[in-house]
């Protein structure tokens, strides 16, 4: 299974763009990425997944580099909401189980 | 659409007392998902099933847990007998089977505290 890193922690100001990256070194060719976050000890929200190409959708971006050892979720406008651990993670071949690291705590300040 | 139902929400029992968790999963989807998240060991997998069949219970801890899925739209994870260590949140999780890349959807949760 693909190992992620991530930064322990970010800060951004409300209403400017989070950029959340995440190294995927390992990744192989028919994995995908996904994007997670958790509020307090609320259930993990699925916020964005891709394979090769880069996404949008009405939470976030994620931008996926050619070699896809890398990626970054973008939160075009970040909100005091947005405060939460953003997880990066690249399941098993066969999409089954999701291995969840430590994540990167964002805070979001007015 | 109703997401993944989870319940109780709160559960607290002195150990040694039987802890039935319960799940109601998407309506359609055919993997279903237990996930248990501690300070200490953040959020791991426990077992999950693929049309109501159990396919990966090895990170289940011990015997002492349990997990079944006699229909598609209920799954339950029992602790028999409940131990003070067992104490965490514990998530139900299902995603889709048909179609590549499908994510998996969590429910709310039940926080778990075994006196």
């Amino acid at each position: 299974d693909a190992k992620t890193t991530q930064p322990p922690s970010m800060d951004c100001a409300e209403g400017r763009a989070a950029n959340l990256p995440c190294n995927h070194s390992t990744i192989s060719g028919n994995e995908y990425v996904y994007w997670y976050r958790q509020i307090h000890s609320q259930g993990p929200q699925y916020i964005i997944h891709g394979l090769k190409n880069n996404e949008t959708n009405e939470m976030a971006s994620l931008i996926i580099t050619e070699d896809r050892k890398s990626s970054t979720l973008i939160l075009p406008h970040a909100t005091l909401r947005d405060t939460a651990v953003y997880y990066c993670i690249v399941p098993n071949q066969a999409g089954t189980a999701l291995i969840f690291g430590k994540g990167t705590t964002l805070s979001v300040s007015s | 659409d109703a997401g993944v139902i989870q319940s109780p929400r709160h559960e607290v029992t002195e150990m040694g007392q039987e802890v039935t968790l319960r799940c109601k999963p998407i309506s359609g989807h055919d993997y279903l998902f237990w996930y248990r998240q501690t300070m200490m060991r953040g959020l791991e997998l426990l077992i999950y099933f693929n049309n109501n069949v159990p396919i990966d219970d090895s990170g289940m801890p011990e015997d002492r847990f349990s997990a079944k899925m006699p229909n598609a739209s209920f799954s339950t994870l029992k602790i028999q007998p409940s131990e003070p260590r067992d104490s965490a949140v514990y998530f139900c999780a299902s995603r889709a089977g048909r179609g590549s890349g499908q994510p998996q959807h969590f429910g709310d949760g039940t926080r778990l505290s075994i006196l």
